[in-house]
């Protein structure tokens, strides 16, 4: 079946504009992710979405980063007035609900998106 | 707070020998541990988890790992390593917070595998 995809591949844009970033899970898979991974960095969590559950939004860097979730499955990440420091790969997991939430499911990650803010 | 360490930036080791990818967590409940690979130019891909039960699990590719909890340790291992198997290498491990049903996951910074032929 299809896996976690991800929109577009590749963003290259200039300081101060904003940019949105796409993810698409795993049909019928309730629990999505997002993850910032730079250049020599590990992976940094940035929010969290469950099912109708209020997201977990204590990963996000600043206030110019939000997220959105629509209809429990495509999810938008969007970043106002990008920088330089952005410049980073996004990439979007989804996983499965079993049971006591999703705490004993492995997530399945999309191929990420590019950033590179210039 | 809730962390891993994966205290090898490189692991380097030829092809036919062993080789192992330390991690250690520090979490304040129970812990739920995994591993991923992510190959070059590729999404992350999971390798194999701990739950609960016997201490020592086994993955794809020919991996495993053992859980031991008074070392606080979660180390990948492989009896014989493969070139394919050049690739980086993340722990993570996953808490339940408390009063809350939403799991953070954790990772490490990853350790980048290289097996010479």
């Amino acid at each position: 079946g299809a896996g976690v995809s991800q929109s577009p591949s590749n963003k290259v844009t200039e300081k101060g504009k904003d940019v949105e970033l796409r993810c698409d899970p795993i049909s019928g898979h309730t629990a999505l992710y997002w993850y910032r991974q730079s250049l020599g960095q590990g992976l940094e969590f940035l929010i969290y979405f469950q099912g109708n559950s209020a997201p977990d939004k204590s990963g996000l860097p600043s206030d110019r980063f939000s997220a959105e979730r629509t209809g429990g499955s495509v999810s938008t990440l969007t970043i106002q007035r990008t920088q330089q420091e952005d410049s980073a790969v996004y990439l979007c997991a989804s996983s499965s609900i079993k049971g006591r939430g999703d705490l004993y499911n492995e997530q399945f990650f999309g191929p990420g998106t590019r950033l590179t803010v210039l | 707070a809730q962390s891993v360490a994966q205290p090898e930036d490189q692991v380097n080791v030829a092809e036919g020998n062993p080789l192992t990818v330390k991690c250690t967590y520090s979490v304040s409940g129970n812990p739920y541990l995994f591993w991923y690979v992510q190959y070059p130019n590729r999404g992350l891909q999971f390798l194999l988890k701990y739950i609960t039960g016997d201490n020592l699990v086994k993955g794809s590719y020919g991996f495993e790992a053992e859980f031991n909890k008074s070392q606080t340790s979660f180390h990948l291992k492989k009896p014989s390593a493969l070139v394919s198997d050049s690739a980086l290498y993340f722990c993570a491990v996953r808490v339940l917070d408390r009063g809350s049903t939403l799991g953070r996951l954790y990772f490490g910074r990853g350790t980048q595998l290289t097996v010479w032929p």
